[in-house]
């Protein structure tokens, strides 16, 4: 079982719509939880972090955390063309130095 | 974020000469580094972690006299892929973390350099 685990998709929604991303997690040591968006042959680039249980809101981001059941969750409301990217769900275990473990990126097409 | 760039943003090579990337954050003062590498179509895979001053760690498969790390400041780590071979080329990032970054503490936040594509030939 890996550690992090996405669906790697590719997710396709109409403009406009709601993006779900689901995100699980093996170690019940991780502490920190980390959505970063990654445009084709470019670096991830953070869009949000959250480190306690239910919802962190930014825009049109919101991040849902449930450590009991070990997923942690990115909706993205209003979705645009541009929202189009592989989206890296990431965590930190607190013993590990602040590295960061990659699930394998869910893909996400939005179409106009 | 802060500001991370790399160097080069892309290089070409012959099999079995060596490539060295810098990686400099700056605006921020990272006591670690991280060094990732990424294969086409596949998650971010990391290959060490260094913090300044001090010798890298190296995750398991990685072998450390092939990819050497120097980590002498807190702006600038580099990553020498030493001997490069076809199955070398690949994108490779770098990333900066811990410190102080806008007076807040960046433990946990890490901020990735725009990356270095690596062809080897």
């Amino acid at each position: 079982q890996k550690e992090v685990e996405q669906n790697s998709g590719p997710l396709s929604v109409p403009e406009g719509a709601i993006a779900s991303l689901n995100c699980t997690y093996s170690d019940r040591g991780s502490q920190s939880f980390f959505w970063y968006r990654q445009y084709s042959g470019k670096s991830p680039e953070l869009i949000m972090f959250i480190y306690s249980n239910g919802d962190k809101e930014d825009g049109r981001f919101t991040a849902q955390l449930n450590k009991a059941s070990q997923y942690v969750s990115l909706l993205i409301r209003d979705s645009q063309p541009s929202d189009s990217a592989t989206y890296l769900c990431a965590v930190i275990r607190d013993n590990q130095g602040g590295k960061l473990i990659f699930g394998q990126g869910t893909e996400l097409s939005v179409k106009p | 974020g802060a500001v991370v760039s790399q160097h080069p943003s892309w290089v070409i090579c012959k099999s079995g000469t060596s490539v060295k990337i810098e990686c400099r954050s700056l605006d921020f003062q990272a006591t670690t580094m991280f060094w990732y590498r990424q294969f086409p179509k596949q998650s971010l895979m990391l290959m060490a972690t260094s913090n300044e001053g001090s010798k890298a760690t190296y995750e398991q498969g990685v072998e450390k006299d092939k990819f050497l790390i120097n980590h002498a400041s807190l702006t600038l780590s580099t990553l020498t892929v030493t001997s490069a071979h076809p199955e070398d080329s690949s994108f490779y990032i770098c990333s900066a973390g811990g410190g102080i970054w806008r007076g807040r503490a960046g433990y946990n936040e890490q901020f990735f350099g725009p990356g270095t594509r690596l062809t080897v030939l």
